[in-house]
């Protein structure tokens, strides 16, 4: 079975451009997650989504960023305007509506902000 | 809120020696708990979980047990190898009805010597 897609897989872009991260969930899971990984600041949730409704959105840094799941299989999130601060993995999970089933994750975006 | 605390890496062993990750974790209820490995370059990957006290999670050599009386999820290996190297989460299941999530430690890095 496929695993979570995530693109691109490295993104090297200029301050002030936008920046879109896509994911591809596991076909039948019900949660998407949306993680940014840090030296700094380790591993931090972002939002996430229950059936394609955005769940709690409290983890994203700011107005600049935004997520959507216009579908069950894809997912984006967005920087307008991107900074070099925002430069970090992104990483993108699934998992079934279950407390006890894993998460999965994707490969993560290696994103640089010039 | 709930919490997870692990121990702080990173840590440095010879190969073929004994492993212990310490993880404690505070919540309410009874939550499921996990243990995800990241390898460089890659996402995270469930190593092992368990669900319910005194229950042991394994795989590849890792074990952990579920102690409701310490709260704690330690992760053990008897006799590491250089592809252990990695580094390690552990994470509880929070939340209930649509609101769901995971919380994180920080993560303990691994590096095994030959």
């Amino acid at each position: 079975d496929a695993g979570v897609i995530q693109s691109p897989r490295h993104e090297v872009t200029e301050m002030g451009q936008e920046v879109t991260l896509r994911c591809k969930p596991i076909s039948g899971h019900n949660s998407l997650f949306w993680y940014r990984q840090t030296m700094m600041r380790g591993l931090e949730l972002l939002i996430y989504f229950n059936n394609n409704v955005p769940i709690d959105d409290s983890g994203m840094p700011e107005d600049r960023f935004s997520a959507k799941m216009p579908n069950a299989s894809f997912s984006t999130l967005k920087i307008q305007p991107s900074e070099p601060r925002d430069s970090a993995v992104y990483f993108c999970a699934s998992s079934p509506w279950d407390p006890n089933q894993p998460q999965h994750f994707g490969d993560g975006t290696r994103l640089s902000i010039l | 809120g709930d919490s997870v605390t692990q121990m702080e890496g990173p840590v440095t062993l010879s190969e073929e020696a004994f492993l212990t990750i310490n993880c404690t974790y505070t919540a309410t209820g009874y939550p499921s708990l996990f243990w995800y490995v990241q390898y460089p370059g890659e996402g995270l990957q469930l190593l092992l979980k368990a669900t319910k006290a005194d229950d042991k999670g394994s795989n590849k050599g890792f074990e952990a047990t579920y102690r409701k009386e310490t709260t704690s999820f330690h992760l053990e290996k008897g006799s590491v190898q250089v592809s252990d190297s990695a580094v390690y989460f552990c994470a509880l299941s929070e939340g209930d009805g649509n609101n769901r999530k995971l919380i994180w430690g920080l993560g303990t890095s691994l590096a095994v010597n030959p």
